[in-house]
């Protein structure tokens, strides 16, 4: 019982490169999100997608670019990685009530 | 102004001691609330979902004021495994689809 998988858990990145982080659920939730978790600001969402082929822009969007795939899959791009994108990820996923997340990943840009 | 705001804590408490942690949000069109559990550098788990009427889980009291726009989680009997950050958190999207809302957290500590 996998739930939601994240990919992967930990990356250290240099300023400028670029790299997809992968979310993958397999409790056929129709919408799924991404957040970025820094100290005390809490979780803020970056995308989510009510279902398959939509996406929309959440609360800190810039540098970022998502796909979803298909209902299972939702991917988090950083084109061009800076150091204000230093943080952990969580991708999650609901289907009405409960959102179930990932276990995250912590990424450094250097 | 934040959507969902929080004091961040950190509470320290000693086993037994009974704790309130209060939010409130900005949105009047919120459908739904909750209130999910965070441990050190691990992933939010819900804890409860919390209702007009006020519900009650174990040692766990969540209630919710619509008028006041505010949402309360009460901690009776703190254990020591009940140290986490506890996550106030806000539906803000229309039924049948959520976009959740998270609030900065609220630090518990529970001591010996």
């Amino acid at each position: 019982n996998a739930g939601v998988t994240q990919t992967p858990k930990f990356q250290v990145l240099k300023t400028g490169q670029s790299m997809t982080l992968q979310c993958a659920q397999d409790m056929n939730h129709n919408s799924m999100y991404w957040y970025r978790q820094d100290p005390g600001m809490g979780l803020r969402l970056i995308y989510y997608s009510a279902s398959e082929g939509t996406t929309d822009k959440g609360e800190v969007p810039n540098g970022y670019n998502v796909s979803r795939l298909n209902k299972r899959e939702f991917s988090l791009r950083l084109e061009s990685a800076a150091p204000s994108q230093t943080s952990v990820y969580f991708c999650a996923s609901s289907r009405l009530t409960e959102a179930f997340f990932g276990q995250g990943t912590r990424l450094t840009v250097v | 102004r934040k959507e969902v705001e929080q004091d961040p804590g950190p509470f320290n408490v000693p086993e037994g001691a009974t704790v309130a942690f209060n939010c409130t949000y900005s949105n009047s069109a919120s459908q739904s609330f909750f209130w999910y559990r965070q441990d050190c550098r691990k992933e939010p788990k819900l804890l409860m979902s919390v209702y007009s009427s006020g519900n009650e889980d174990g040692r766990f009291t969540a209630q919710l004021n619509r008028a006041s726009q505010y949402i309360s989680l009460l901690i009776r009997d703190s254990k020591l495994s009940d140290s986490a950050t506890y996550l106030c958190v806000v539906n803000s999207a229309s039924p049948g689809f959520q976009k959740l809302v998270f609030g900065t957290g609220t630090r518990l500590l529970v001591s010996p």
